[in-house]
């Protein structure tokens, strides 16, 4: 099976910029989680995506925004970037029935580094 | 909100010694799960335990479930070089996001 994948590895952007980073899932998993790790943190959860639409969000302000197209892979997308969003990105796939959620399957991330 | 606290927030151990991680929060949770993560790596699923006071063990790793499903622990026996990591807990409350904890990192010295 494939597992998640995400481009880029790495990318270097200046405040105020836009960027965005995308996630393929894995092969039989239909909802994509968006989440946000600092240096020597834990993963914070930004939203999740099913079916196409936004299915919850964390505390993220509305500058971060995503899409998930008909193949399940996703896109991040980050308007007027701050210097605190330099962080590691992380997808993680998994797959959604009746209200259940299997385990999280996570890319290697995308590292953003914000001048 | 981090609502999984987890301790120690950094280990260092010489091969051979145990060591234990405790993840704590004031919530229950219907699951938790243990993720180990490597530098420039995403996390990766150790194991999911559902049932208030289980135990689980994946060879030198055993995983205990708090009987009231707030807390869990992760213990290993004979710590290795290969067990060097990001160690965190995660939680699933019923709804559409996992909690993870604040991690503990873990180096093991041969």
């Amino acid at each position: 099976e494939t597992g998640v994948t995400q481009s880029p590895t790495h990318l270097i952007k200046t405040r105020g910029q836009q960027v965005t980073l995308r996630c393929s899932s894995q092969s039989g998993h239909n909802t994509v989680s968006w989440y946000q790790q600092a240096l020597g943190q834990g993963p914070q959860f930004i939203f999740q995506y099913y079916r196409e639409e936004e299915n919850g969000r964390g505390n993220f302000p509305p500058r971060f925004s995503g899409l998930q197209f008909p193949n399940y892979s996703s896109e991040l997308n980050v308007n007027a970037l701050e210097l605190d969003d330099s962080a590691l990105y992380l997808c993680a796939s998994s797959y959604r029935d009746r209200g259940n959620n299997s385990p999280l399957h996570f890319g290697n991330g995308t590292r953003l580094t914000v001048t | 909100t981090q609502l999984l606290e987890q301790s120690p927030q950094f280990l260092s151990i010489q091969e051979g010694e145990n060591l234990t991680v405790y993840c704590n929060s004031s919530s229950v949770f219907s699951s938790l799960q243990w993720y180990r993560q490597e530098p420039g790596e995403g996390p990766v699923l150790l194991v999911t335990v559902v049932t208030g006071g289980e135990v689980k063990k994946l060879k030198r790793l055993t995983f205990q479930f708090g009987d009231a499903r707030k807390d869990s622990s992760l213990h290993i026996t004979a710590a290795q070089p290969g067990d060097t990591g990001l160690y965190l807990c995660a939680g699933w409350a019923g709804g559409n996001q996992f909690y993870f904890g604040t991690g503990t990192s873990l180096t093991v010295i041969p």
